[in-house]
Formats: structure tokens, C-alpha cells, sequence
């Protein structure tokens, strides 16, 4: 069975830094494109970055460039994200997700139950 | 890049089938067949219902159903049950190595 467990989130002051990582078990995340979405409270989804399985080639949205980094371990099948100068509009629950293929697209089949990560002084 | 335009709110009663409207340009929508559908019920992760325009996957119900017309990608939901009743939200690939979401539909079965 396909599991993704998310951690790492929790309160952190404007300009600091927190790294997110999600566990995979059932499959091997070096086989599939993996991801992290997020979505801030009461609000809708956003894309975040993905990194491709065979290049490993990452992917960000523009408002994240130069802060954040997406990485994996596929010894430890774990995904992560490392998040430097946080913002208050970086609020939100992280979701870590699997692409149902190895390429680089929009197909994420299954997803973590997140992690909060709230920006505030 | 801009979020893709979803209406607010669809409604429908048991039975009935319900459409969701998810509006791009040509540029993310309408240039590419890349658009995905996801359900989320309150303070649950979402759901891929819809990938690559059409395609279900498994375990997903044949109620649901994926199309294109243009810039507009479209979710049709048949036979409406009471959990389906949920947030929607649609994903297209918009070129340069991007993904957008869109704002979401919140479907009520009445």
C-alpha cells in the first residue's frame, strides 16, 4: 500500500528557515515524479516544486525560486523541502505527493495528510 | 502565471449530473492535454479523479468524467451522490516546466 507521511512543519518566524520531509513506503520514490503542494487555511491548492525520477531534474513555482529546494533520498525513500526565507504568505499545509508516472506532470494519485507550516512573528 | 477560473459553487440533487467549468488560456488549458481534476472533502488530503484530460484512475467511479473544448477543460459528475459533495479543483500544465490550480468549486448535492 502506497503511504506518504509528512513532517516537519510547525511555527517559525519570518526570514527563518524550516525543511519539510515526507516518508514513502509501498513504492520506490526514485521510480516516480514526486511533489509537494501546498494550500494555505481556507484557501485552494498550489504547486509548490517537483523533481522527476530518472533526470532528477527540479521544478518550482516562481514564487518559491531561490528559496525553497525540493531533494530526496531514495536510499531513505524520502522526499524533502527545505524552505529558507519564510514569509507570512508561506502559511499553509504542505502535501507531499506521487505522479501515477515517472515523468513530470499533473497526475499526483496519491498524497500525505500534510503538514502545517505557519509563518508569524 | 494566473490561476486557472473555476466557478464558486455548482450545485445538483441526488441523481442529476452536475458540470464544472475550469477556464485557462492558450497557453496553459488549450495548448496542452494535461489537465487534471481533484476532489477534497474538509480536512482531507485531495483526490485525483481526472488526469491527462480523461483518464480515470483506478478506483475512481465511471461517474466521473473529464473533457476539453478550447481553453476550457470541463468535470462531469453523473448520478450525483451525497459524498460527492466536496471541493473540486482543476490543474493544468501551463508551459515553462509550471503547474497551475485553479480556485476551486465547492459542489453541494441538495
Amino acid at each position: 500500500e502506497v503511504q506518504l507521511v509528512e513532517s516537519g512543519g510547525g511555527l517559525v518566524k519570518p526570514g527563518g528557515s524550516l525543511r519539510l520531509s515526507c516518508a514513502a513506503s509501498g513504492f520506490s520514490i526514485g521510480s516516480y515524479c514526486m511533489n509537494w503542494v501546498r494550500q494555505a487555511p481556507g484557501k485552494g491548492l498550489e504547486w509548490v516544486a517537483s523533481i522527476s525520477s530518472t533526470t532528477g531534474y527540479t521544478y518550482y513555482t516562481d514564487s518559491v525560486k531561490g528559496r525553497f529546494t525540493i531533494s530526496r533520498d531514495i536510499a531513505k525513500n524520502s522526499l524533502y523541502l527545505q524552505m529558507n526565507g519564510l514569509r507570512t504568505e508561506d502559511t499553509a499545509i504542505y502535501y507531499c505527493a506521487k505522479n501515477i508516472y515517472s515523468g513530470y506532470d499533473n497526475s499526483f494519485d496519491h498524497w500525505g495528510q500534510g503538514t502545517l507550516v505557519t509563518v508569524s512573528s | 502565471q494566473s490561476a486557472l477560473t473555476q466557478p464558486p459553487s455548482a450545485s445538483g440533487s441526488p441523481g442529476q449530473s452536475v458540470t464544472i467549468s475550469c477556464t485557462g488560456t492558450s497557453s496553459d488549458v488549450g495548448g496542452y492535454n494535461y489537465v487534471s481534476w481533484f476532489q477534497q472533502h474538509p480536512g482531507k488530503a485531495p483526490r485525483l479523479m481526472i488526469f491527462e484530460v480523461t483518464k480515470r484512475p483506478s478506483g475512481v467511479p465511471d461517474r466521473f468524467s473529464g473533457s476539453k473544448s478550447g481553453n476550457t477543460a470541463s468535470l462531469t459528475v453523473s448520478g450525483l451522490q451525497a459524498e460527492d459533495e466536496a471541493d473540486y479543483y482543476c490543474n493544468s500544465y501551463a508551459g515553462s516546466n509550471n503547474l497551475v490550480f485553479g480556485g476551486g468549486t465547492k459542489l453541494t448535492v441538495l
